[in-house]
């Protein structure tokens, strides 16, 4: 079945420097979702990319999905205590609506 | 957010115990999802229902029985659950048509069971 890898499992920064998630599916996705969870929360969706090499920016985050629609990552530049959590990688394979799940990547900054 | 409830938020319950999650999703969407996340472990898909369809895990075991009466509640029913059992259960829904498939998620049920 299809596999949705994420790297690095965890990720200690200090305030201020970037972050970099990375995900890479076994197989063609029909999009890419992104999701946020805090310590004791739920995840939340931040957002949704479609279209091969295509990228996306929200203030201090850039999202891409790669050329072949198998991989995607999310950078934040100048961390901030407010980005703690785990962000997951999603997508769904040609042709379904339901998506594997990355393990996610859990951010901790440090002050 | 009040799109997607989730109750109890909460549930002690023990090995011999029946319980039922109650989920309510109030965003129109047409697919339903219960998800399994326990600690140091990625999102477990239990089950889907979407458009009267039913995906299930396979690896899920029958002691977690899902119903679905209609597209906006969602139900996990639960009996003789073991230790290991005990996670945050989340509910979430989404569309399952047009281009839009991102997933709006619960608060969780927290459930240990004893």
């Amino acid at each position: 079945g299809q596999q949705v890898m994420q790297i690095p499992q965890y990720q200690h920064v200090q305030e201020g420097e970037d972050f970099t998630t990375y995900c890479n599916s076994s197989t063609t996705l029909s999009n890419i979702q992104w999701y946020k969870q805090r310590p004791g929360g739920h995840p939340v969706f931040l957002i949704q990319l479609v279209k091969s090499g295509e990228v996306k920016k929200q203030k201090r985050l850039t999202f891409q999905f790669g050329e072949a629609k198998k991989n995607s990552s999310l950078h934040i530049t100048a961390t901030q205590t407010t980005d703690v959590g785990t962000y997951f990688c999603a997508g769904p394979p040609g042709g379904s609506y339901i998506p594997t799940f990355g393990r996610g990547t859990s951010l901790i900054v440090h002050p | 957010e009040t799109g997607v409830t989730q109750t109890p938020r909460h549930l002690v319950m023990g090995m011999t115990n029946k319980k039922s999650l109650k989920c309510e999703q109030h965003l129109g969407h047409n697919a339903m999802y219960w998800y399994k996340q326990s600690a140091k472990k990625p999102l477990e898909l239990m089950f889907v229902y979407s458009l009267e369809e039913r995906v299930e895990n396979n690896s899920v075991p029958s002691r977690f029985s899902p119903e679905c009466p209609n597209s906006s509640h969602l139900f996990l029913h639960l009996h003789t659950l073991q230790p290991e059992d005990s996670a945050l259960y989340l509910c979430a829904s989404s569309q399952r048509t047009g281009d839009s498939y991102e997933q709006y998620f619960g608060p969780g049920t927290r459930l240990t069971v004893t």
